[in-house]
């Protein structure tokens, strides 16, 4: 594809409830990452992918949080039991083979979520 | 743990004038620092990408450079236009960690017709 898109672009949800996002890479990018922005904050890491394995999960704020990538391409941050803390908008990057000297992380739109 | 921080938060301009944006970070075991701009409600676009062993990278009328034994890297950006008008975000990441970036808080610039 052109970009990384990402879906859906608004989520509205209900405190308790389980929501998923999901990000499409830009095709052959085998990384991915996700990070979090909430109002009025900088930029927050979650979780990085290479291929469709984490090695750093040190940004996933608690169990509530999980993601996952499948065929090294699309991935899908899931949120259970949501919060109103975790309001905020949910950004996903990809990038070329790590190492490389063309290693640009390429960002989506994102995702605004909402929970009342 | 590595800090970034973005000095100054925000900046007012008049359109033409040459401006300068400073990052600063507190390890500097750094694989790569990249510079973003971020329009409101919209994503990061990439700006420039510095690698570790790099002093600058110019695109156009930006400048962006890299001193990594004091921590600090700034983007320089020339005969400013409304259109540059923008949130810009550093980005740092970790020699030991290709994976995980931390960015700063980022500096709103508002460049004045």
């Amino acid at each position: 594809g052109a970009g990384v898109s990402q879906s859906p672009s608004n989520k509205v949800t209900e405190k308790g409830k389980d929501v998923e996002l999901r990000c499409d890479p830009i095709s052959g990018h085998t990384a991915l990452y996700w990070y979090r922005q909430s109002l009025g904050q900088g930029l927050e890491f979650l979780i990085y992918f290479q291929g469709n394995s984490a090695p750093d999960k040190s940004g996933l704020p608690s169990d509530r949080f999980s993601a996952e990538r499948t065929g090294g391409s699309v991935s899908t941050l899931t949120i259970q039991r949501t919060q109103q803390e975790d309001s905020a908008v949910y950004l996903c990057a990809s990038s070329p083979i790590p190492g490389s000297h063309t290693d640009t992380q390429y960002f989506g739109p994102g995702t605004r979520l909402t929970v009342l | 743990k590595q800090e970034v921080t973005q000095i100054p938060a925000a900046l007012s301009v008049p359109e033409g004038e040459n401006l300068v944006l400073n990052c600063s970070f507190t390890d500097s075991a750094i694989y790569n620092l990249q510079w973003f701009r971020q329009d409101p409600g919209k994503g990061l676009t990439s700006l420039l990408l510095i690698q570790s062993s790099q002093r600058e990278q110019t695109s156009g009328r930006l400048n962006a450079s890299l001193d990594k034994s004091s921590g600090r890297s700034t983007l320089y950006i020339a005969a400013s236009q409304p259109g540059d008008s923008a949130t810009y975000l550093c980005a740092v990441r970790q020699g030991t960690n290709a994976g995980k970036s931390t960015f700063g808080d980022g500096t709103t610039l508002t460049v004045k017709p």
